[in-house]
């Protein structure tokens, strides 16, 4: 089966500038999550969508994250305006049932300078 | 609360085995996870235990829970440099809202 698919794997943006990231979950996989991964870090999660309803968004930063899920497949991650801590590794997942874990992403590295 | 601990880092010699640590608060886990990560690429799920278990083994892996402890680990025989890789344990259990909680990771290298 393919796998998740991102994109971009690279940007880099000046701070307060907008950015998107993409993801193509696995077919048939109900969650999707977005984690962040901080350089030295364990991957933090950020979002969990259930088809396209949001679970759980507790640790998001609503001011300037938001994240959607059209139709229960694509997923897309927004950041505006960015700042220099969000530089970091931006990981999507998605999960058909739990004994088999989480699938992940290549992941789409964003440096905000 | 939710907070997953594990070493830094682990230096051991090709051929050798590794054993790498982590432990877990939240004493509802259901399933625990081992996942790898090398350099640029994405999380790949190596093996999981189900909590009702001690151990389980899958090829050159073996997975140790000690749910007494909340300690897990993961032995890996006859380390290759092709391991050298960050290994992350995660929790997943209904008081984390089923969703995985990684610890910080433990960089492993294998020296020939």
């Amino acid at each position: 089966e393919a796998g998740v698919a991102q994109s971009p794997r690279y940007k880099i943006i000046e701070k307060r500038q907008s950015v998107a990231f993409w993801c193509n979950p696995i077919s048939g996989h109900a969650t999707l999550y977005w984690y962040q991964q901080i350089l030295g870090q364990g991957p933090k999660l950020l979002i969990q969508f259930q088809n396209n309803g949001v679970v759980d968004d507790s640790q998001l930063p609503k001011d300037r994250f938001s994240a959607e899920r059209l139709k229960g497949v694509d997923s897309t991650l927004k950041i505006q305006p960015a700042k220099l801590e969000d530089s970091a590794v931006y990981l999507c997942a998605s999960s058909l049932a739990q004994t088999n874990g989480y699938t992940f992403g290549s992941g789409t590295r964003l440096t905000v300078v | 609360g939710e907070d997953v601990e594990q070493s830094l880092f682990l230096s051991v010699r090709e051929g050798d085995s590794s054993v790498i640590n982590c432990t877990y608060t939240d004493s509802s886990s259901t399933y625990l996870y081992w996942y790898k990560q090398e350099p640029g690429a994405g999380l790949q799920l190596l093996t999981y235990i189900f909590s009702n278990m001690d151990m389980k083994q899958d090829q050159r892996l073996t997975v140790l829970l000690n749910k007494k402890d909340k300690h897990l680990s993961l032995r890996i025989a006859d380390t290759q440099t092709g391991d050298s890789a960050i290994y992350f344990c995660a929790e997943f259990g209904e008081n984390q809202g089923g969703k995985l909680i990684f610890g910080q990771g433990t960089e492993l290298s294998v020296k020939p």
